[in-house]
């Protein structure tokens, strides 16, 4: 059974501050690997990382995709109070939407 | 904003209770998708329909039932309702699932009293 483990569970920073969260997977068909950021309500998406090695930015946040060790990391710098969300990491083995597996995510509050 | 569409928001109901949930995709996507995300459990994946059809079923209970029409939008029901139940009922939508990307409504939350 595909497993996706996400940590910390919950984080609490102050705004500034440079976070990092974890994510690392057990799956059988490894295709992707996606970060989702949640606010309020819908999950958006922020990143598909493919290739190991190789970072993918958006602004201040960052990911990168360790396939030998089965692993990635999402960092946001200069953390702000809107970055304030649960960051959920999904891995895609491929075969239809049986093969999207979410980790449980990790909360993230950032205060002023 | 996503794209897609979900209604209702919010929903109050008693156990034993039947109720429908319904979806828009995204404007040209085939597929539609159904996740059940509870404080305990994350996102659980329920169900995918891809053009009408039923493509892939994962933690779905039999009292649940989902439909595709051929307008593309989704129906999810959910029968004998029990306290359990209570999740907020997230549609996703793609064009078609080839790398994990999703778009998501803004949910439906469920509440069984």
């Amino acid at each position: 059974e595909d497993k996706v483990v996400q940590s910390p569970l919950s984080l609490v920073v102050h705004e500034g501050d440079t976070v990092t969260l974890n994510c690392s997977y057990e799956v059988t068909n490894f295709r992707s690997l996606l970060w989702y950021k949640q606010e309020k309500k819908a999950p958006t998406f922020l990143f598909m990382l493919t290739s190991s090695g190789i970072e993918k930015k958006s602004g201040r946040l960052s990911s990168i995709l360790d396939k030998k060790e089965l692993f990635s990391i999402l960092n946001i710098t200069a953390t702000q109070t809107g970055d304030s969300a649960v960051y959920l990491c999904a891995v895609y083995s491929g075969g239809g939407a049986d093969g999207l597996t979410f980790g449980k995510g990790t909360h993230l509050i950032i205060q002023p | 904003d996503s794209g897609v569409t979900q209604t209702p928001k919010h929903l109050i109901t008693a156990t034993g209770q039947r109720v429908t949930l319904r979806c828009s995709p995204r404007s040209g996507d085939l597929s539609v998708y159904w996740y059940q995300q509870s404080l305990d459990q994350g996102l659980q994946f329920l169900i995918q329909y891809y053009n009408g059809e039923e493509r892939a079923k994962g933690n779905i209970l039999e009292r649940f039932s989902a439909q595709q029409f051929p307008d593309l939008h989704s129906e999810l029901n959910l029968s004998s309702l029990e306290l359990g139940d209570s999740a907020l009922y997230f549609c996703a939508s793609s064009v078609i699932l080839n790398t994990g990307e999703l778009f998501f409504g803004e949910g439906s939350r469920l509440t069984v009293l």
